[in-house]
């Protein structure tokens, strides 16, 4: 089982600063198949990056996924308000099983 | 636009059983993938169960393994996860997700609100 790690736990960023979350696997995600989500409390979570590093539809362009190998990145710059949440790497390239990062809590200063 | 709609949690009694279902549009259902996602309280999103788009193949984490069955029914676009033996652990919100290939991929590019199951005596 590929394991992921995320860092830090927590990110109290204030609005307009960069965001840099971090993933790491415990062994080579061949392909770079990590995606990233953000789920904010009470909704749907929400699928945000594919494949490390393109967008999925409709996300904004502030949010940019990078890495590979084993680890990976989620930058969110110039943080807005709606980013409070919490967001989660995924690995899909070794399964079953799918394995999520305990993920990163962003809160807005 | 998709949508997916999750029914059937509530409080059962540990060794019990649960019937869960996700109501899905806004896609052809059968060509997809689907999975069902779980959150404890307080913490992050385990991977419970997948099921290809025909039905005919499905995937499970090792704790569901002979507990948990996932199931889809393509003429009413809804997918079902029938629990049993449902133990304290298994007290998460369950969450139903769509693949975002019509060949398995293995990520989920929508998700519902999710149901919560709650198992206690």
């Amino acid at each position: 089982e590929i394991v992921m790690t995320q860092s830090p736990a927590t990110l109290s960023v204030s609005p307009g600063e960069r965001a840099t979350l971090f993933c790491r696997a415990s062994e080579t995600v061949h392909n770079n198949l990590v995606a990233w989500y953000q789920h904010r409390p009470g909704q749907a979570p929400r699928l945000l990056i594919y494949a490390a590093s393109t967008r999925a539809t409709g996300i904004p362009a502030r949010f940019t996924g990078g890495g590979s190998g084993a680890e990976f990145t989620l930058t969110i710059s110039s943080l807005q308000s709606e980013d409070s949440a919490v967001y989660y790497c995924q690995q899909y390239n070794k399964w079953p099983p799918l394995t999520f990062g305990g993920g990163t809590k962003v809160e807005i200063k | 636009e998709v949508q997916l709609v999750e029914s059937g949690g509530g409080l059962v009694r540990p060794g019990g059983s649960l019937s869960l279902s996700c109501v899905a549009s806004g896609f052809t259902f059968s060509n997809y993938p689907m999975g069902w996602v779980r959150q404890s309280s307080g913490k992050g999103l385990e991977w419970v169960s997948t099921i290809i788009g025909d039905g005919t193949a499905t995937f499970y984490t090792d704790s569901a393994k002979g507990r948990f069955t996932i199931s889809r029914d393509n003429s009413r676009n809804t997918l079902f996860l029938q629990m049993n033996s449902l133990r304290a652990e298994d007290t998460a919100t369950y969450f139903c997700a769509k693949d975002e290939y019509h060949i398995l991929s293995g990520f989920f590019d929508s998700w519902g609100k999710g149901t919560v199951v709650t198992v206690s005596s």
